[in-house]
């Protein structure tokens, strides 16, 4: 079935370092891609997608491009920030349901 | 508007027991979907609700139900607990089926099973 790998970390930044989390997906369609970040203690809230290939989502700095041909959706941010500490999710669901798949999440903390 | 709640948010049980968790969609959402997280396997798909039917459920045993009222409020129950169903549970909301709808996800209901 449908599924998404992701670079578990942790990963350790410090600030206005550069940030890449890598994300690969296997789809026998053409689903949407998601990035989701969850601070501690709350939900998930969605920080970009992507719908079709080629696509670039962008959110508060963090960029992640559709790419096809090598079935990734890899988030990066030129200058993180210490607010930025949170752990990330890359997900996927097809166009016509709500059953999203999950990567196992990156935690991301950012020191002064 | 309010976001999508859950109720409780915490919640203690022992092996055996059954437990039933809430979820109220933001307003107009008609979907409501239901993931599991712990972790061991991170976030996994329960089940989805739209118009009051189950659309869709991912691979959990059959103790693990759901439902959906008119107002589209959903509640998700397991039976029989076990120590492995300790985890955070989570709602999500969005108007309608489909990976075009946003969905929206509450802070969640952490479930513990001693």
């Amino acid at each position: 079935g449908d599924s998404v790998t992701q670079m578990e970390g942790p990963v350790t930044l410090s600030e206005e370092a550069f940030l890449t989390i890598n994300c690969t997906y296997t789809a026998t369609g053409y689903p949407s891609l998601f990035w989701y970040v969850q601070y501690p203690g709350e939900g998930l809230q969605l920080l970009l997608k992507a719908t079709k290939a080629d696509d670039k989502g962008s959110n508060k700095g963090f960029e992640a491009t559709y790419r096809k041909e090598t079935t990734s959706f890899h988030l990066e941010k030129g200058s993180v920030q210490v607010s930025d500490s949170a752990v990330y999710f890359c997900a996927l669901s097809d166009l016509n349901n709500n059953d999203m798949r999950f990567g196992a999440g990156t935690r991301l903390t950012v020191k002064p | 508007k309010a976001g999508v709640t859950q109720t409780p948010r915490y919640l203690i049980k022992t092996r055996g027991q059954q437990v039933t968790l809430s979820c109220s969609p933001i307003s107009g959402h008609r979907s409501v979907s239901w993931y599991q997280q712990t972790p061991g396997q991170g976030l996994q798909f329960l089940f989805e609700y739209f118009s009051e039917t189950q659309r869709n459920k991912g691979n959990f045993p059959g103790r693990f139900s759901g439902r959906q009222f008119s107002n589209s409020r959903s509640e998700m129950n397991v039976s029989t607990l076990e120590l492995g169903d300790s985890a955070l549970y989570l709602c999500a909301s969005s108007l309608g089926r489909g990976s075009y709808n946003e969905q929206f996800f509450g802070p969640g209901t952490r479930l513990t099973v001693l």
